[in-house]
């Protein structure tokens, strides 16, 4: 497997602010690349994905930007809210069935009010 | 309606025992996954069923067993359990990638914690 390095493992923002988490991949053959929120006894759950054929995709206040020719891709959450308070974690993967989501390490982020 | 239900949330069990974890979905997701979280967080990938047929088995050692009656479930049976095994364990299953009406993504269950003495 190929890794999926993330960073920063922990963050700490003001309310209102801009959390910035950043993932690098290796593997060129992936083609998919979801981020995850995790919190405390809950699963993972999808926050938001994007394929290679876009540099920027925008859900609210979630945005992905990636950047393919650096293998890279990030996750910017604007007007950081306390409720926002969780594990992230970025993944990668060939886009077809069957084919298994690599993880980067995670980072944890807290929104202090 | 739970997505991915996983059975049971707590498991606190002895070195040596064998042990089952029960996972079932109900989104209608040709594949299936397990996925082993450790006390750092980490997600790894341990097996995937598509269709009922093994796609992805890792490094994991054979006292870990899945088995996929039909493709709305798969379990997870670990024998001789050793005190490495305690982590968190997730279940997750995910669609055909432009599976008409299906958004792709893996859908995780809420996890079973195990802990081994």
């Amino acid at each position: 497997q190929q890794q999926v390095k993330q960073s920063p493992q922990s963050l700490i923002v003001q309310k209102g602010g801009i959390s910035i988490i950043n993932c690098a991949y290796e593997n060129t053959a992936f083609d998919y690349f979801p981020w995850y929120q995790q919190f405390p006894g809950k699963g993972p759950a999808l926050l938001i994905a994007i394929r290679p054929d876009v540099s920027e995709k925008k859900e609210g206040r979630f945005t992905i930007s990636f950047n393919k020719s650096a293998k890279q891709f990030s996750l910017h959450i604007m007007d950081s809210q306390p409720g926002d308070s969780a594990t992230y974690f970025c993944a990668a993967s060939r886009y077809r069935a069957g084919t298994a989501l690599i993880f980067g390490k995670g980072t944890t982020l807290s929104v202090s009010s | 309606d739970t997505a991915v239900s996983q059975t049971p949330k707590y498991l606190v069990t002895q070195m040596g025992n064998d042990k089952s974890i029960k996972c079932e979905q109900n989104l209608g997701h040709d594949t299936m996954y397990w996925y082993k979280q450790d006390s750092k967080k980490f997600l790894k990938i341990m097996f995937s069923y598509n269709n009922k047929e093994l796609i992805i088995n890792e490094t994991v050692p054979n006292r870990f067993s899945p088995k996929s009656p039909d493709k709305a479930h798969l379990n997870l049976h670990i024998n001789s359990l050793e005190l490495g095994d305690s982590a968190v364990y997730f279940c997750a299953s995910s669609p055909r990638p432009k599976d008409r009406g299906l958004p792709y993504g893996y859908t995780f269950g809420s996890g079973t914690r195990l802990t081994v003495v």
